[in-house]
């Protein structure tokens, strides 16, 4: 079956810039999606379709999709910015989340 | 605006089958490219994809779940139910239903989930 794995946990000082990958065979043929989800609340997309940024969602949050890599970037990490985040593609027919990556903002 | 709500029981025995029902406002599955989707997140872990109905009827299964699971619609109600058989206390999970839009493939719109319990 198809796996998407992540780093358990990415730590950032506020301001800095901050990068969560997500690794699968082939994923950069694939349209890689990003949620995060705060502490007791339902997910929400952050980047879909590799790079693109829904309504709402602020500047400083990026991704990109290349070779068995996708990366989603935050740049001038804020506090509020402290979540899992998770990222997602469809394999086939399957739909796929990634391990998870909790972002610590020290 | 969209919303999405589940409900169902929130304890189950293991063995007993969990139905639980997707009540959603501000779209319709008659919607050419929309999808309601079943997503679950034990506690502590992470998110795990279930299964998928598309506006046309087409469905989609986790291969590691499907032999336990039946996704429904009732387009008429804006309903979506999810039935899985033969639960096990592995099965304890915040359990999401979700907004899909095929073109984009996001779960745009989320539930706010409910905590099921499988225990004796």
């Amino acid at each position: 079956s198809y796996e998407l794995t992540q780093p358990p946990s990415v730590p950032v000082s506020p301001g800095q810039t901050a990068s969560i990958t997500c690794s699968g065979d082939k994923l950069g043929d694939k349209y890689v999606t990003w949620y995060q989800q705060r502490p007791g609340q339902s997910p929400v997309v952050v980047i879909y379709q590799d790079n693109k940024r829904p309504s709402g969602i602020p500047e400083r949050f990026s991704g990109s999709n290349s070779g068995n890599t996708a990366t989603l970037t935050i740049s001038g990490t804020q506090p509020m910015d402290e979540a899992d985040y998770y990222c997602q593609a469809w394999d086939i027919s399957t739909c796929v989340f990634g391990t998870g990556t909790e972002l610590t903002v020290l | 605006q969209i919303t999405l709500k589940e409900s169902g029981p929130t304890l189950v025995k293991p063995t007993e089958t969990l139905t639980l029902t997707c009540t959603f406002s501000g779209f319709s599955l008659f919607s050419s490219g929309v999808g309601v989707g079943w997503i679950r997140q034990p506690p502590g872990k992470a998110l795990e994809w279930l299964a998928l109905v598309y506006w046309n009827g087409d469905k989609r299964y986790s291969p590691s779940l499907r032999s336990s699971l039946t996704i429904t619609k009732d387009t008429s109600q804006n309903q979506v139910a999810l039935t899985m058989t033969n639960m096990d206390p592995v099965d304890t999970a915040t359990y999401y239903c979700a907004h899909y839009l095929k073109a984009e493939q996001i779960f745009e719109h989320w539930g706010q989930g409910t905590l099921v319990t499988v225990s004796s």
